[in-house]
């Protein structure tokens, strides 16, 4: 059982480039998210899934894009990145029931840099 | 809007001295609190969550949180630290955001330990 997986764990990019960060889990978990963590700003939502096939916006979503074709996967796209996307990306996951909380599985973070 | 506050950007204590790590919330309804702790280079991990009930939670690692609903706080104890215990300590408040659960996390306070 890896729990959430993230990948790459490391990338730099230079600015206007694209790239896709992977999150995986493998809890059967209906609920996914994208964070992002900056120095003295905690983590921030970029987007999250409540399902397959749908996805919404978080606090921070512009300049990304996400797609939730699989259950357990969940994608998080930068169509043109940017010097302020550098930034380490969390992905979370956790189950779907709104009857009882369920608390959020993180997983190790991917440290991006944009030039 | 709500917010949650950890006052303290670092602290510095000595192995086997005790520990508070403060956290406020401003949250109108009585919160979902959690306490993550996140080591160098690596995802959160929840120590301790409060939902409902006893107001003193106990936590993995030795941890343990007090909600103060008249404070508005939620600060973290350990009696005793561990070299180990070196990591950025998050406190964050889940709350219902109209669609979907949302996790505000507070800045963060950085934790080290000397010898």
């Amino acid at each position: 059982n890896a729990g959430v997986t993230q990948t790459p764990k490391f990338r730099v990019l230079k600015t206007g480039q694209s790239m896709t960060l992977l999150c995986a889990q493998d809890m059967n978990h209906e609920y996914m998210y994208w964070y992002r963590q900056d120095p003295g700003m905690g983590l921030r939502l970029i987007h999250y899934s409540v399902g397959e096939g749908t996805t919404a916006k978080g606090e921070v979503p512009d300049g990304y894009n996400v797609s939730r074709l699989k259950k357990q996967n969940f994608l998080l796209g930068l169509e043109s990145a940017a010097p302020s996307q550098t930034s380490v990306y969390f992905c979370a996951s956790r189950e779907g029931s709104l009857a009882d909380y369920n608390e959020q599985f993180f997983g190790p973070g991917t440290r991006l840099t944009v030039l | 809007a709500q917010s949650v506050t950890q006052p303290d950007i670092h602290i510095t204590v000595s192995e086997g001295a005790s520990l508070e790590l403060r956290c406020n919330y401003s949250y109108g309804a009585t919160p979902y609190l959690f306490w993550y702790v996140q080591s160098p280079g690596q995802g959160l991990q929840l120590l301790l969550k409060y939902f409902s009930g006893d107001t003193l939670v106990q936590g993995i690692k030795g941890f343990e949180a007090e909600f103060k609903r008249s404070q508005s706080s939620f600060n973290l104890r350990k009696p005793s630290v561990h070299w180990s215990d070196a990591a950025e300590y998050f406190c964050a408040v889940d709350l219902w955001a109209g669609g979907y659960n949302k996790l505000i996390f507070g800045a963060g306070t950085r934790l080290a330990v000397h010898p």
